[in-house]
Order: structure tokens, then sequence, then C-alpha cells
């Protein structure tokens, strides 16, 4: 069962330019949730996507970014404009509910893209 | 507001030596509560959760953390610390009676290192 998949792993971007981040849940987890993680700031939520619907996105800066989990494919993260301060590590994770076994309640976690702003 | 604390950035242990690694919520309802490790550049890994039942709760790599309600703790232990156990370790918790969603509340994480 391969696990929660995100890419790039590095992406380098100037600033004003628009980053795109995908995570593709593990098989069956039709829940998912974006962190920001900065060195001293530890994990922060920021949006929680079911598919095609937006549950929560009350960690999300208001202005620039946005995130969707279509019927089909990854959910994007998606940065317009990116500044400097964007820079960081955001993770992906999937959860799914009603899942058989210990996996019922704990979120699995991608390996992370870490965005670069120049 | 379901909120976690890690009051510590970094802990030294020795290698050989227990180790603990603290851990404060709070939370309206029951809690769930989890650690998660995480090494460097990647993404984190599960390691134990506590939902209901025996207040010690066993996880991954030796590792296990005990649930007092009383104090509202949940730290991470281990009885004897291996120098490959150095890493970013975080707690979490979510609350219990939120239904559908789940929220989860990371803390800041606690930096382990374990000392040859």
């Amino acid at each position: 069962n391969a696990g929660v998949m995100q890419n790039p792993r590095h992406l380098v971007r100037r600033r004003g330019q628009e980053a795109r981040l995908r995570c593709s849940p593990m098989k069956g987890h039709s829940h998912v949730y974006w962190y920001r993680q900065l060195p001293e700031e530890g994990l922060k939520f920021m949006v929680y996507l079911q598919k095609e619907n937006i549950i929560d996105e009350s960690g999300m800066p208001k202005e620039r970014f946005s995130a969707e989990f279509p019927k089909e494919g990854p959910s994007i993260l998606r940065i317009q404009q990116v500044v400097r301060g964007d820079s960081a590590a955001y993770f992906c994770a999937s959860y799914g509910q009603n899942q058989p076994g210990p996996g019922n309640n704990e979120q699995f976690f991608g390996p992370g893209t870490r965005l670069t702003v120049l | 507001a379901q909120s976690v604390a890690q009051p510590e950035d970094q802990v030294n242990v020795a290698e050989g030596n227990p180790l603990t690694v603290k851990c404060t919520y709070s939370v309206s309802g029951n809690p769930y509560l989890f650690w998660y490790v995480q090494y460097p550049n990647r993404g984190l890994q599960f390691l134990l959760k506590y939902i209901t039942g025996d207040n010690l709760v066993k996880g991954s790599y030796g590792f296990e953390a005990e649930f007092n309600k009383s104090q509202t703790s949940f730290h991470l232990k281990k009885p004897s610390a291996l120098v490959s156990d150095s890493a970013l370790y975080f707690c979490a918790v979510r609350d219990g009676w939120s239904g559908g969603y789940q929220k989860v509340t990371f803390g800041i994480g606690t930096k382990l290192q374990v000392i040859p």
C-alpha cells in the first residue's frame, strides 16, 4: 500500500512566481490535511479537505493561498505571488475514516515539499 | 479550543539512559493523544496513540507513553535511549467528541539528542 506522496520534494521559486504543491493521499483515504513547518514554529495546520470540499481553512492565509482536492487527481496547494516568508516545508497528511486496524485515527504524512523563495 | 504544550525545546540524554519527552494538553472533551517522530528531511511518522483503555500505551521502536488525566499529560518515554532515536518529536491532540471532523493540534516539537 503506497504511502502519502508529495511532489515536488524541493521547489525553488523567485518572488512573485506561483508555487503549486501536490499531494496524493494513501489509497482509500479521502481526507487530506496541509501543514506548514517553520524551524521555530513547529507544525501549523493550514487546511483540511475532503474530496471536492474544503472543510476547514482556518489556518490558511486569506490572500495568495488556496487549496483544492478534486474528485480525480491529487490535492493541490497553490501559493500565488510567493514571498520570502513563504519559504518552509509543507506537509500533507491523509486520514481514512473508519479504516480498520490501528490506522483508524492517526494521520499518515507525506515526505513534504520544501519551498525556497529567492 | 484544544492545545498542546511541549515545554522543552530540546532534551539531551546519554545513550542507554531512560528518556522522557514531556507533553501536556488541553481539550474540552475526551482526548485522543498521539506522538509522532520526524527524522531530518522526512515527514512525520506515527509512534503511538491513546484513545481509551490502559493509561500506558506502547508503540513503535520501544517507545511508550503514559496518559495522566489529572495532570493532563501524555509524556513519551523509553527505558534505554539509542543514538538512532535522535529526532524531532511531536505530541498531538484531538478532541474525541468532535464528531466526524478530525482536527488535530500539534505541539511545536521537542528535539531529542541522544549522546553516545
